[in-house]
Formats: structure tokens, sequence, C-alpha cells
């Protein structure tokens, strides 16, 4: 079976540290994989896609990058944080049995 | 561009009442649309989805019609539940490219028992 997994579920980090979260899909090969960023009570962002090995395709300019590594490995990093990066960050994959998203559980940000 | 836009929220409704949470969409090309639901503390799981006009998506008890002439895709239900709280998320994805999807805000709704 599909299934996605998405570590660590929360973090604390003092701005200007440096951020690594991870995310790895199984059952599946190929997969198109996101990053969406959740703000407090509001909608998701969309910050990277990846529809290949190496490939990411970045949709806002900001303090963050990301990486595919491998092909169900999706890594999202900063070098540096910043206050405003604190948010709930959501991994998702593409389901092609069901044209829709699986997302990760989510890890919770906060950077003081 | 493409958008997508629902009702705000909160809902707060009875249990055993009728739900309708409003979503439109403005979209170039055909796009697929969905449903997402979202409990507290946890991802986004796909409700239902239509994939072209005039499809219903249905599952739990959950409908929603894809709407070309009104371009809309409203979520309803005849008899909601204290369990159906949660945020209700409208989305659309290009069927282009890497398939990005677009969300709307959220639609928060509480069930009273």
């Amino acid at each position: 079976s599909q299934t996605i997994h998405q570590w660590p579920a929360t973090l604390v980090q003092p701005v200007g540290s440096p951020l690594s979260l991870e995310c790895t899909v199984e059952g599946t090969s190929n997969p198109n994989l996101y990053w969406y960023r959740q703000a407090a009570g509001r909608g998701l962002q969309l910050l990277f896609y990846s529809v290949g090995i190496g490939q990411i395709s970045s949709e806002v300019p900001q303090n963050l990058s990301a990486s595919r590594p491998q092909d169900r490995q999706f890594i999202l990093s900063s070098k540096k944080l910043l206050l405003s990066d604190s948010g709930f960050y959501l991994c998702a994959y593409r389901d092609k049995r069901n044209y829709g998203y699986t997302f990760g559980s989510g890890t919770r940000l906060t950077v003081v | 561009g493409n958008s997508v836009t629902q009702m705000e929220g909160p809902v707060t409704l009875s249990e055993e009442a009728f739900l309708t949470i409003n979503c439109t969409y403005t979209a170039t090309g055909y796009p697929s649309l969905f449903w997402y639901v979202q409990y507290p503390g946890e991802g986004l799981q796909l409700l239902l989805k239509a994939t072209k006009a005039d499809d219903k998506g249905s599952n739990k008890g959950f409908e929603a019609t894809y709407r070309k002439e009104t371009t809309s895709f409203h979520l309803e239900k005849g008899s909601v539940q204290v369990s159906d709280s949660a945020v209700y998320f409208c989305a659309l994805t290009r069927n282009t490219g890497g398939f990005k999807t677009i969300f709307g805000a959220g639609t928060r709704l509480f069930v009273k028992a």
C-alpha cells in the first residue's frame, strides 16, 4: 500500500539555526512530490514541487530550499531560520489512483 | 490566474442539520476539483473529487457537483454529525505540468450535539 512519512512531528528552533525536514513515500514510484506551508488559521501555500529526482520547482522565493536526492525522498531545508518561517509544513504526493494528493501528518515548526 | 474562493467560517451547526459550504473557482482549461478535510493537528485527507463538468463526487455522506457554468463546487451533507467537525478545503488541480493544486482558505465547521 502507499504511505507517506514525514518527520519530525514538532520542532522548536532558534532564529538563525538550520532546518531539515524529511518526507518519504512508500508503495509508488516516480511520484510528484510537494511541500506546502500552512500558517495558523490560514490556507495552504505551495512552496516547492518535484516531478523527478533532482527536479525542483520553487513557487515562492524565500528563505527555504528543497531537494530530492532519491525518487521517494523530498527534503525541505533552510540555512538560517527566520521567525516568519514558523508554521505547519505538509508534504504530499500525487496519488495516481484518485488524482488527488495524499498528505503526510505534518511538521509544526516554531521559530523562537 | 487560477484561484479558489470558499465561504468564510466558522460555520456552526447542530447535529443532523444540513450543511452547505460554498466554493467557486477561477481557472484556465479544465481543472479537477477536490474537497479535503483536516482534523485538528493532522494533515489533509482527500474527501471527494470530480474530474470533469457535471461529475458528482461523493464520500461519507458528503457530495459536490462540478458546475462549469457557475464555476462552483459546493460541498453538501444532509445530516451532519459531531465527528464532522473539522476544517474543509476546496481545491483545484491543473491537469498539466506538475499537477499543482491550489487550495481555498478553508472553512472551519463546528457541529454541536
